[in-house]
């Protein structure tokens, strides 16, 4: 089965840099979650979009931007990378935005040097 | 807090034996989810159970919630090496937002 795809799976940056992450959702689920993970703390929610109109928003700094295509899929944009920045960044996504089970990527991990 | 706050937070067993952890969470949530995460991986849904649940079962995997106390917890019985992960609590609020709490790490020992 199809699940949660995310690019780049590493990426490495310097400070004040600028970084793109990818997120295809699984076929025909509508809504698509950010969260966040810094070493060994638990995932931070982000943003969440539902047919490509942002739905919701947490704790993601000014410096992040997302937004949700017309194929569904995602990208979160960050600017002005800090050594805090460094994190797994998951992508999910769900048919049921209301209540309903994400599916989670693999994740994308990003470290600032 | 809105996060789900496992207790204990880290659990070493042989294999064979069950796990139970707990989580506790402070205001009305729309459903509870558990989530395991090998380490550096992503997270895999569980199980879900509903506000007007109380029990749910998924294998080996066994599910309660108390709404009175704000508290769930996750029973894995019949342990095996390959259930070696962070269990991670999620309460789910308005839009499906899921609050994480920190997570227990449970070792099973062959």
């Amino acid at each position: 089965a199809a699940g949660v795809i995310q690019s780049p799976r590493h990426l490495i940056k310097e400070k004040r840099e600028t970084a793109t992450l990818k997120c295809y959702p699984i076929p025909r689920h509508d809504t698509v979650y950010w969260y966040q993970q810094g070493p060994g703390q638990d995932p931070q929610f982000l943003i969440s979009f539902y047919e490509k109109m942002q739905s919701d928003k947490g704790s993601i700094p000014d410096r992040f931007s997302a937004q949700q295509f017309s194929d569904y899929h995602s990208e979160l944009n960050m600017s002005s990378l800090e050594l805090g920045d460094s994190a797994l960044y998951f992508c999910a996504s769900s048919k049921n935005r209301v209540t309903g089970e994400l599916f989670f990527g693999e994740g994308s991990r990003l470290t600032v040097l | 807090s809105q996060q789900g706050e496992e207790d204990p937070q880290a659990l070493s067993i042989q294999e064979g034996e069950n796990a139970t952890m707990n989580c506790s969470y402070k205001t009305s949530i729309n459903n509870l989810q558990w989530y395991r995460q090998n380490s550096g991986r992503g997270l895999v849904h569980l199980i879900l159970i509903r506000s007007n649940e109380r029990e749910k079962h998924s294998g080996r995997l066994r599910v309660t919630l108390d709404t009175s106390k704000k508290s769930s917890s996750l029973l894995i019985t019949a342990s095996r090496a390959a259930d070696t992960a962070s269990y991670f609590c999620a309460p789910a609020y308005g839009n499906n937002r899921l609050a994480f709490g920190k997570g227990n790490q449970v070792v099973v020992i062959p």
